[in-house]
């Protein structure tokens, strides 16, 4: 298994301004992902972070909205730029352990955008 | 596209009771199932994986079963208690994970 944190879990922000999230793994991943969880709803994939390159963005998300960076093999930021109340949501970190197909996930950051 | 569908959307019980929540999916291509528990406000917690080559996997009083040749899965659950309380959410691997869209679940007591 994995144990993974995020900061912040929580933040109030206006609209127009950016926050940058934080994602720390106990252990070396490969695979680290992040997910939004608007109000009510499942979880939707944004990017796959990938150590040492661009990060693989979902249909939908784009790297100026969601910059992500992977500096190493446990730790990953998500930036939510320029936001909008449409941005309220839960972002969740995930990692997949080495070949073992498991995904666990952070406890998440409620951003609420006023 | 892939879909997951998680029947039912909710689900309330009284304490004791055994009960199945129910997974299926379209897409072919999902290789393993995963289910994870989520409290209020709260991140996912892993309770059961199931690799293509598995039929199903227990845990304690939780028990899921795959079946990929009619898309569906089953997280049965034993003797719930209140503390099960919970939204339960299955997802389809197919090289990404692919959310349903959840079993609120009550168990009183």
């Amino acid at each position: 298994s994995a144990v993974i944190s995020q900061k912040p879990s929580r933040d109030i922000c206006q609209r127009g301004t950016s926050l940058t999230i934080q994602c720390q793994v106990d252990s070396q991943v490969t695979m680290m992902f992040w997910y939004r969880q608007q109000p009510g709803q499942s979880l939707t994939l944004i990017a796959t972070a990938n150590q040492g390159s661009e990060a693989t963005y979902e249909s939908g998300f784009v790297i100026d909205k969601f910059p992500i960076s992977r500096p190493n093999l446990t730790f990953s930021t998500l930036t939510v730029s320029n936001m909008s109340p449409e941005d309220s949501s839960i972002y969740l970190c995930s990692v997949e352990v080495h070949n073992s197909y498991e995904q666990y996930f952070g406890p998440g950051t409620r951003l609420t955008v006023t | 596209k892939q879909e997951v569908t998680q029947i039912p959307a909710a689900l309330s019980v009284p304490e004791g009771e055994n009960l199945v929540l129910n997974c299926s999916f379209t897409d072919s291509a999902i290789y393993n199932l995963q289910w994870f528990r989520q409290d209020p406000g709260k991140g996912l917690t892993s309770l059961l994986l199931i690799q293509s080559s598995q039929r199903e996997q227990t845990s304690g009083r939780l028990n899921a079963s795959l079946d990929k040749s009619s898309g569906r899965s089953t997280l049965y659950i034993a003797a719930s208690q209140p503390g099960d309380s919970a939204t339960y959410l299955c997802a389809g691997q197919g090289g990404k994970l692919i959310f349903g869209q959840g079993t609120e679940l009550s168990v009183k007591p």
